[in-house]
């Protein structure tokens, strides 16, 4: 089955402590990304990346790092997390980075004490 | 600056039709898409327009007017299963590559 998975789920941690938040995708897709969501604010993208080794900003990087180094990964690395990283995180995936469909994961529920 | 603009709420009854706009500015432009979010859900795909005119996929509708930078999704023949959120998404010029923007998406009630 096509799709994208992310792991944990959920996660609640306290501010300062590392983690990393999986993506995995199974369609052979060059094209991924990283969202948060907040109420009212919709999403927003955190990171992309066209291909392997090939990563970019989008409109609120601040905070995280993420790499690429297979095709088919794409985690997203909080070093120090505070409070204000609580949100609700997406990953997704598409064949390009041309238009059309995003497919996106289940999502990672994350909450910094 | 890059943005789009969508009313946050709209509400219809089942069987009506709805339309849902979007306004955007972008310093580039690839396309607009658009995504149904159920509550606690991911977003799901809907439709894309990469050129001037309408897309239909069975009840949903999109438009797209490049000169007008706006876009519309219709949903017809409302149905209970359409109360969701809506969010309309650009593709938009970036240093390395092309940045996926979405808007702050509009909230769908269907009542019978």
């Amino acid at each position: 089955e096509a799709q994208v998975t992310q792991n944990p789920r959920y996660l609640i941690t306290v501010t300062g402590k590392k983690l990393t938040v999986t993506c995995s995708q199974n369609m052979n897709h060059e094209y991924m990304s990283w969202y948060r969501q907040d109420p009212g604010l919709g999403l927003r993208q955190i990171y992309y990346s066209m291909n392997v080794e090939v990563t970019d900003k989008g409109d609120v990087p601040e905070g995280y790092k993420v790499s690429r180094k297979e095709k088919r990964n794409f985690p997203l690395i909080l070093e120090s997390p505070s409070p204000n990283q609580t949100s609700l995180y997406f990953c997704a995936s598409s064949l390009s980075s041309g238009g059309g469909e995003q497919f996106f994961g289940p999502g990672t529920r994350l909450t910094v004490l | 600056g890059q943005s789009l603009e969508q009313p946050s709420e709209v509400t219809a009854v089942e069987g009506a039709i709805v339309q849902i706009n979007c306004t955007y500015q972008t310093s580039g432009f690839y396309g607009l898409s658009w995504y149904q979010q159920h509550d606690g859900g991911a977003p799901t795909f809907l439709s894309y327009n990469g050129l001037d005119g309408l897309e239909e996929t069975g009840r949903f509708s999109s438009f797209l007017s490049r000169s007008d930078s706006y876009g519309y999704l219709l949903l017809q023949e409302l149905q209970m299963k359409d109360s969701a959120s809506y969010f309309c998404a650009v593709r938009d010029a970036h240093q390395a590559g092309t940045a996926l923007i979405f808007g702050k998406g509009t909230t769908l009630s269907v009542s019978s």
